[in-house]
């Protein structure tokens, strides 16, 4: 079963709004990571965020770790087309050394 | 540096036949990580091996096993193929198994 879960399934929004993705997981975790994926491609990291830190930012990306909600965001503000893709959240469970996927948010920039 | 690269990047093999799939790790990792992407289970963990060691493994049937060598290139290999195996197999290498992953391009398997 997958230890996260993307929420909402899909976004749908115009360029320049900011988009929020929302991740939840069941056990305790040693880091949260980001990854978007375009279509049918490989994944590319976005961001870590240990389970020490609260807030990370990079770019026009910011992220959040609720620790006590077991509850991740990530705000891509000012979207453009370009952003269009699949974002899926990973948990490194503690003692399990790999990283788990959640089912993903497919996002689309509209221009 | 070069990014991590897989091989074939398309692949059509018949039910009952076996595949085997190669990943080359950014240089410097030495873990490896493979994932079968499906729309209906999404991205799910096969395995990761590090130092020539598999270190974890994924629920999977035993038609599926993998290797790494000394050079930490990865191959894995599936035997026995059925229609459910049709899938996007994806590597990963990163410095450590749960760090930031490193991507490949997948390979996408069609099984018929």
């Amino acid at each position: 079963s997958q230890q996260g879960e993307e929420d909402p399934q899909a976004l749908s929004i115009q360029e320049g709004e900011n988009a929020t993705m929302n991740c939840s997981y069941k056990t305790s975790i040693n880091n949260l990571q980001w990854y978007r994926q375009n279509s049918g491609r490989g994944l590319v990291h976005l961001i870590l965020i240990r389970s020490n830190e609260r807030e990370k930012h990079s770019g026009r990306l910011r992220v959040t770790l609720d620790t006590s909600k077991k509850s991740s965001s990530l705000l891509i503000t000012a979207s453009r087309a370009a952003d269009t893709a699949s974002y899926f959240c990973a948990t490194d469970r503690q003692g399990a050394q790999k990283l788990v996927f959640g089912q993903g948010t497919r996002l689309t920039i509209n221009p | 540096k070069a990014g991590v690269t897989q091989t074939p990047r398309y692949l059509i093999k018949t039910r009952g036949q076996q595949v085997t799939l190669s990943c080359s790790p950014i240089s410097g990792h030495r873990s490896v990580s493979w994932y079968q992407q499906t729309p209906g289970q999404g991205l799910q963990f096969l395995f990761e091996y590090f130092s020539e060691t598999q270190r974890n493994k994924g629920n999977f049937p035993g038609r599926f096993s993998g290797r790494q060598f000394s050079n930490s290139r990865s191959e894995m290999n599936v035997s026995t193929l059925e229609l459910g195996d049709s899938a996007l197999y994806l590597c990963a290498s990163s410095l450590w198994g749960a760090g930031e992953q490193y991507f490949g391009p997948g390979t996408r398997l069609t099984v018929t």
